[in-house]
């Protein structure tokens, strides 16, 4: 079983739709990220938590620590957001990640 | 400010050939990340630095080596490449709690 689980793969949605990403974690964390990857490739960070809920513009990012989980939330999706969305979870300098989900806004 | 940078973006080596990618970062951070990307995996950290003149192993270090004689770069080395190193690479630098990714290097060991 991995250490990081996201769920789902997979998501199609379409435009204006309420989006939500899973992440679950089996080991200790010092901190957990969210990380976007691009069509092209590059990948960017998004959100750094160790505890609460964080919000930049229409992304909304949530961690629950004694459930081991956090949720990665989009308002008004746009077709601009079809990525991959990255969770990973950070022990001092050890960084273990999701495989990702696949995010496709449709217009 | 550039970011980090990879260098080659792209290559193809064949069985047994060696070679080196280079990251660079111009923003002075200690930290310094390799990883490899697979299909339906997740990033996998392959080595690491905590600053100049320092590395550690990650998660998958076989096969690979690393340098980081200079705070701004950080060399990964193949020494006799594998079909199995068919990956894309990714470098990081990191200050703090954020991390900056370079945009990666495809690599194809046929």
């Amino acid at each position: 079983k991995n250490e990081v689980e996201q769920s789902p793969q997979n998501l199609t949605a379409q435009e204006g739709e309420f989006i939500t990403i899973n992440c679950s974690y089996s080991v200790g964390i010092s901190a957990l990220h969210w990380l976007q990857q691009h069509p092209g490739g590059g990948i960017v960070s998004l959100f750094m938590l160790s505890s609460g809920k964080k919000k930049h513009g229409r992304l909304i990012a949530t961690i629950n620590i004694q459930e081991k989980h956090s949720s990665l939330h989009i308002t008004a999706s746009h077709p601009r957001d079809s990525a991959v969305y990255i969770c990973a979870v950070r022990n001092n300098n050890d960084m273990r990640f999701g495989a990702g989900t696949r995010l496709t806004v449709k217009p | 400010n550039a970011g980090v940078t990879q260098t080659p973006k792209f290559r193809v080596l064949k069985t047994g050939q060696s070679m080196t990618l280079l990251c660079a970062q111009d923003m002075n951070h200690e930290y310094m990340y390799w990883y490899r990307q697979d299909p339906g995996m997740g990033l996998r950290l392959i080595h690491y630095s905590v600053g100049e003149g320092t590395t550690a192993k990650g998660e998958v270090p076989d096969g690979y080596n690393v340098s980081r004689l200079k705070k701004q770069n950080f060399l990964l080395g193949l020494e006799s490449a594998a079909p199995s190193q068919t990956s894309v690479y990714f470098c990081a630098s990191r200050i703090h709690y954020e991390q900056y990714f370079g945009p990666g290097t495809r690599l194809t060991v046929t």
